[in-house]
Order: C-alpha cells, then structure tokens, then sequence
C-alpha cells in the first residue's frame, strides 16, 4: 500500500476562483478526515466520512466549502470562490478504526494569490 | 477547546532525555500523539484510552492521567531523528471519531548531535 495520496502537492490560484483538492487514503480505511493547518499551527479538523457518508460537516469553515466521498474511496475538498484566508495547507487523512491513529496524505498548500 | 502543549520548544543533545506535556480543560476519551518533520505530514506515534494502560514504542512512551485531563509525551535517549514538531491531538468523547481530533499548537524538538 502506497499510504495516503493527495494531489495536487501544490495549487496557486486567484482569488475568487473555486478550486478542488482530490485525497486517496489507504483502500481498506474506511474512515476520511480533512484537515486543515497553517504556519506554526496544529492541524484543524474540517469533516469526517465513514464510508460515503459525510457524518460530521459543522466544522467546515463557511458554506464555501464543501467535501464529498461519492463510493466511499477517494474523497474531494471544494472551496468556492477562493479567499487569500483560505491560503493554508489542506491534510487528508484516514484511519480503520476509532482506536487507530490517522494515516495522514503529505497535503495540499493551496496559496491565493 | 485546544489543548495546551508545554515547552513550546526544547533543544537536546543527543541522548538526552525530554518530556513534552499536553493539558485540556474539558475530559477526553482520548490522546493522539503525532510527529511532523518540515515539509512533511504528520506521522502517527501512539494514542491512549480513556482506562487503558501507558504506551510505549521503542524509546518513547506516553501516558494519560484522565482524571486531570493531561497526557506526556516522554522520549528518551533521544536520536538526531526525533527531531520535529510533536502534536498532541485530543477526543472528547468515545463518538467513533466522528469528531475528529483537537490539536494542540505543537512542541518544536531539536536533537543537536
């Protein structure tokens, strides 16, 4: 197994425009978390997936952004109309069970420009 | 609530000793430990339980008091390689991780040879 896959490594983008960040995780973890963290900061939980269900979303920080996990594998992070706050690295992670540690991707830096 | 890690920062000489303490107001279920290098992801070394036994892999181990909500870290005969940022991550309650963890803001560990 090849670990947690995240791609891209690295997006520069505009503000205002949408972009989305694609996580793999390990095939037989069926828990997905999202993660975001900014300098000199720990990592900052943005939602959870237990298989395709989305069963915690209130940590999202605005309704732009959103996350999905359609068959229950890879999982992608949506953040609309980018702000130069939104500028920070993006971390997926999963984990099999609540008594593992997570297995975190080596993350998306996402600079607004 | 974020917990709170002390020393903010500690600088070794190889083979010594250090203690890294993580403090939450509110009681937890449980106490990830995670060490992150620059430029790269977290990397999971050992969680506690809420009523399970001190961990401890090779020459770090960890413990958690849950009556005073605290856990350390404890890394002895410390090698160039633990140098990092160590993230105390914290569970409030046994919700199947569906809450993801709350990091505390890192303690930077620098081994000198």
């Amino acid at each position: 197994d090849t670990g947690v896959s995240q791609d891209p490594r690295h997006k520069i983008t505009k503000r205002g425009q949408n972009v989305t960040f694609r996580c793999d995780p390990i095939s037989e973890h069926n828990r997905l978390y999202w993660y975001r963290q900014t300098l000199g900061q720990g990592p900052e939980f943005l939602t959870y997936f237990q298989n395709e269900a989305q069963l915690e979303k209130s940590r999202l920080l605005s309704d732009r952004f959103s996350a999905e996990r359609p068959k229950g594998s890879f999982s992608t992070l949506e953040i609309q109309r980018t702000e130069q706050g939104d500028s920070a690295m993006y971390l997926c992670a999963s984990s099999l069970s609540p008594r593992d540690g997570y297995t975190f991707g080596s993350g998306t830096r996402l600079t607004v420009v | 609530q974020q917990p709170v890690q002390s020393p903010q920062a500690v600088i070794l000489r190889e083979g010594e000793d250090a203690v890294i303490n993580c403090s939450s107001s509110k009681a937890l279920y449980s106490v990830h430990w995670y060490r992150q290098k620059h430029g790269e992801a977290p990397v999971f070394l050992m969680i506690l339980l809420k009523g399970g036994e001190q961990m401890r892999h090779e020459k770090i181990s960890a413990s958690f008091n849950e009556k005073k909500q605290q856990s350390s870290l404890y890394l002895t005969a410390s090698q160039l390689s633990y140098s990092g940022t160590y993230f105390c991550g914290t569970e409030k309650n046994s919700g199947g991780g569906a809450d993801g963890l709350t990091f505390g803001k890192g303690t930077h560990l620098i081994i000198q040879p």
